[in-house]
């Protein structure tokens, strides 16, 4: 079963625009990462935060986590086209840090 | 370094045959696993491995086998493909500690017929 769940399952924008996509899962985490897939390729990681950091930074992402609401989301900000790909939350139970469960992913297009 | 690589990027089989696909890392990493991509949909954990001579069952593991003999290498063996293992697969590995990103290969297309 898919742990997390990513909203919206689309989005469009232009570039140089913000892009948010929130994810929400079921059961208690060790740590929650994210992922872009471009077309055709294999996963790239992006972040990474753990069960007790609320928010974390790496360039134009901006990562938060709530552990009261089983929430995330991911901000990419002053977007462009080359972000253009699909974004997947995973998240790892406790006891278990690697053994990821990934949701369906957002796809985000950046027009230019 | 070449991270992860997998082998073959495409293959077609017959329903019932057999085969491997291979995934090998030059990264050192302990953790090593395997996941299915289904068409709009994310990846699932099939197999996984802490370490050379462990492995253990993830989500979707039936029809599935896996060895894993060095640190290296971890093969995924198909038994007796069926039509519903249609998919692109996925091999990652991760480092120990508490690096916990994980590292994919380019994945196998895989379509049985």
């Amino acid at each position: 079963s898919q742990q997390g769940e990513e909203d919206p399952q689309a989005l469009s924008i232009q570039e140089g625009e913000n892009a948010t996509m929130n994810c929400s899962y079921k059961t208690s985490i060790n740590n929650l990462q994210w992922y872009r897939q471009n077309s055709g390729r294999g996963l790239v990681h992006l972040i990474l935060i753990r069960s007790n950091e609320r928010e974390k930074h790496s360039g134009r992402l901006r990562v938060t986590l709530d552990t009261s609401k089983k929430s995330s989301s991911l901000l990419i900000t002053a977007s462009r086209a080359a972000d253009t790909a699909s974004y997947f939350c995973a998240t790892a139970p406790r006891g278990s840090a690697r053994q990821l469960t990934f949701g369906s992913g957002t796809q985000l297009t950046v027009l230019p | 370094n070449a991270g992860v690589t997998q082998t073959p990027k495409f293959q077609v089989l017959k329903t019932g045959q057999s085969m491997t696909l291979q995934c090998a890392q030059d990264m050192n990493h302990e953790y090593m696993s395997w996941y299915r991509q289904d068409p709009g949909m994310g990846l699932r954990l099939i197999h996984y491995s802490v370490g050379a001579g462990i492995t253990d069952q993830g989500e979707v593991p039936n029809g599935y086998n896996v060895s894993r003999s060095t640190t290296e290498d971890f093969p995924l063996r198909l038994l007796s493909a069926a039509p519903s293992q249609t998919s692109v697969y996925f091999c990652a590995s991760s480092g120990g500690g508490s690096y916990y990103e994980q590292y994919f290969g380019p994945g196998t297309r895989l379509t049985v017929t």
